[in-house]
């Protein structure tokens, strides 16, 4: 039973242009989470979803960044026009039921974004 | 403004000692709070969760505790071991349920 899958692993980017973040949650999971790290910062939380709906999008900047998660396929994190300050680790996690206190919720690896 | 605080500072201490780590929040009243492990270069993974109404939970060689009076909770490995050197995150759950990380605490065990 693979764990929650992100691609890529590393992804470099020069200003300006967009970064795509891919997350495929674990088999049975409808609940997918991204968060940002930053370097000796903590986990942030940027959007919940639920399959086709985003449910808390309350950490994501207004501009430039988008969330999806379609009926079919992976989550993704769009960056649109890059710049310095999104360099960070981005977290995609994902849980079987919505958020509680008999939840846990089950990290990938992280994408690390580079933006040169 | 709501907070919530580790200790910063690396734990370094000596491999069959007990580590202690502190998790200290203010104003949130969480219904749950939990504690997950990070490795350099890897996503944080699940260990424990308290709720509001348990004092301690354990497993193993962990045991947590959570005072909502002290708005604490601890973290404690017993017979520690260089393999559970990393950083250990405490998060707790806010009014939606949306987990809330601290920065995390290093602990480093040497033999």
């Amino acid at each position: 039973n693979a764990g929650v899958m992100q691609n890529p692993r590393h992804l470099v980017r020069r200003r300006g242009q967009e970064a795509r973040l891919r997350c495929s949650p674990m088999k049975g999971h409808s609940h997918v989470y991204w968060y940002r790290q930053l370097p000796e910062e903590g986990l942030k939380f940027m959007v919940y979803l639920q399959k086709e709906n985003i449910i808390d999008e309350s950490g994501m900047p207004k501009e430039r960044f988008s969330a999806e998660f379609p009926k079919e396929g992976p989550s993704i994190l769009r960056i649109q026009q890059v710049v310095r300050g999104d360099s960070a680790a981005y977290f995609c996690a994902s849980s079987r039921t919505r958020p509680s206190s008999y939840n846990e919720q089950f990290f990938g690896p992280g994408t690390r974004l580079t933006v040169l | 403004s709501q907070k919530i605080e580790q200790n910063s500072e690396a734990l370094n201490i000596q491999e069959g000692k007990t580590a202690t780590l502190t998790c200290n929040y203010t104003n949130y009243s969480p219904a749950y709070l939990q504690w997950y492990r990070q490795d350099p270069g890897r996503g944080p993974v699940f260990l424990l969760l308290i709720r509001e109404n348990e004092k301690e939970k354990r497993k193993e060689r962990l045991k947590v505790t959570f005072d909502t009076t002290l708005k604490q909770s601890l973290f404690h490995i017993t017979a520690s071991q260089p393999a559970d050197s990393a950083t250990y995150l405490c998060a707790l759950a806010d009014e939606t349920d949306k987990l809330i990380f601290g920065t995390g605490t290093r602990l480093q065990v040497f033999p």
